[in-house]
Parts: C-alpha cells; sequence; structure tokens
C-alpha cells in the first residue's frame, strides 16, 4: 500500500513563473490536506480539499494560490507568478475521513524560487 | 485562535540522556493532541495522539506524552535516547470541531554516541 504521493520532489522556478504541486493521496483517502514549511517555522495549514470540493482554504493567501482536488487524478496545489518568499516545502496528508488520528502525510516537494 | 508553542527549538543530546520536549497550546475547549517526528529526509510520522482518557500517552519507540489540561500542556519525554532518534519534533493540535492541524515550531534534536 503505497503512501502519499507528491511530487515532484523538488521544484526550482523562476520568479513570475507557474508552480504545480501533485499530491496522490493514499488509496482509499478522499481527503487530502495542504501545509507548508518555511524556515525556522512549523507547517502551516493552507487548505482542506474532497474530491471535488474544497472544505476549508482558511489558509490560503488570497492572490496567486488554488488548489483542486478532481474525481480523478490527484490534488494540484497550484502557484501562480512565483514570487521568492513562496519559497517553502509544501506538505500533503491524507484520510480516509475527517478522524484526525488517521491522517498521513507525504515527503513534501521543496519548492525553490530564484 | 489556537497556537501552539515549542519552546526548545535545538536540543542536543547524549546517547542514553533523558528527553524532555515542551508543548504549550492556547485553546480552552475539547482538543485533540498529536506529536509528529520527522527524520532527516522523510516525512512526518505520527508518534503519539491524545484524544481522551489516559492523560499518560505511550507512542512508537520508547516515547510518551504526558497532557497536563491545568497547564495546557502535553510534552514529550523518552527515558533514554538513542543516536536515531535524531530528527525534528513537532507538536500539534486540534479542537474536535476543526479539520485541521495547528503545529508548533518544531524542535530539532541531535543525539550524539
Amino acid at each position: 500500500n503505497a503512501g502519499v504521493m507528491q511530487n515532484p520532489r523538488h521544484l526550482v522556478r523562476r520568479r513570475g513563473q507557474e508552480a504545480r504541486l501533485r499530491c496522490s493521496p493514499m488509496k482509499g483517502h478522499s481527503h487530502v490536506y495542504w501545509y507548508r514549511q518555511l524556515p525556522e517555522e512549523g507547517l502551516k495549514f493552507m487548505v482542506y480539499l474532497q474530491k471535488e470540493n474544497i472544505i476549508d482554504e482558511s489558509g490560503m493567501p488570497k492572490e496567486r494560490f488554488s488548489a483542486e482536488f478532481p474525481k480523478e487524478g490527484p490534488s494540484i496545489l497550484r502557484i501562480q507568478q512565483v514570487v521568492r518568499g513562496d519559497s517553502a516545502a509544501y506538505f500533503c496528508a491524507s484520510s480516509p475521513d475527517r478522524a484526525r488520528e488517521k491522517l498521513f502525510f507525504g515527503s513534501g516537494t521543496q519548492l525553490s524560487v530564484l | 485562535a489556537q497556537s501552539v508553542s515549542q519552546h526548545n527549538h535545538h536540543v542536543i543530546l547524549s546517547e542514553a540522556a533523558s528527553l524532555e520536549l515542551g508543548c504549550n497550546y492556547s485553546y480552552g475547549g475539547t482538543v485533540n493532541l498529536f506529536w509528529y517526528v520527522q527524520y532527516p529526509g522523510q516525512h512526518l510520522q505520527l508518534l503519539l495522539k491524545y484524544f481522551s482518557g489516559d492523560p499518560l500517552v505511550k507512542g512508537i519507540k520508547g516515547f510518551e506524552a504526558e497532557f497536563i489540561k491545568s497547564k495546557f500542556s502535553f510534552n514529550l519525554r523518552k527515558p533514554s535516547v538513542q543516536w536515531s532518534d535524531t530528527a525534528e519534533y513537532f507538536c500539534a493540535v486540534n479542537s474536535y470541531n476543526t479539520d485541521k492541524l495547528i503545529f508548533g515550531t518544531g524542535t530539532r534534536l541531535q543525539v550524539f554516541p
């Protein structure tokens, strides 16, 4: 049973480009969470999605950031017109339901903006 | 708003030393509490969790944590650390009526043989 898969592991973008981060949840999991970890800071909640629905996006920056979790395929976190401050590790977690004790994390995507 | 404080940012210990990592949270209602560990280059893994019942929680790899409601604390302990415990440790909390975990800033533990 494969764990939560995130790709790419490392992503380098120049300022102004778009970054697309993918997260494939564990088999049977329909709930996905995205977190961001900035240097010297803890993980900050960004967004919580279920299949085809955004449940809570209270942690998403108002502009340039969007997330989706389509009926088929991985969840995508999209950052348009990246800036240096977007450089961070982005983690995805999945669970089969809303129970927090069944939350499993991926290995993260390290985004570097030049 | 909920918040989590981890006071020790970087801890250095020798093998066999005892470990205690502090975690305090701010929320007056019912909470669920977690400790996660991130080994170098790996994903976050759940060490232990508290939902209800016995406030002394046993986790994997000999770790335990004690929930003290009056102190809003959930400190992580291990009587004798090993070199393989070198990792970053995160405390997290969520109230029963929300879906998101609030994480502390993490504590980097280095254990020297």
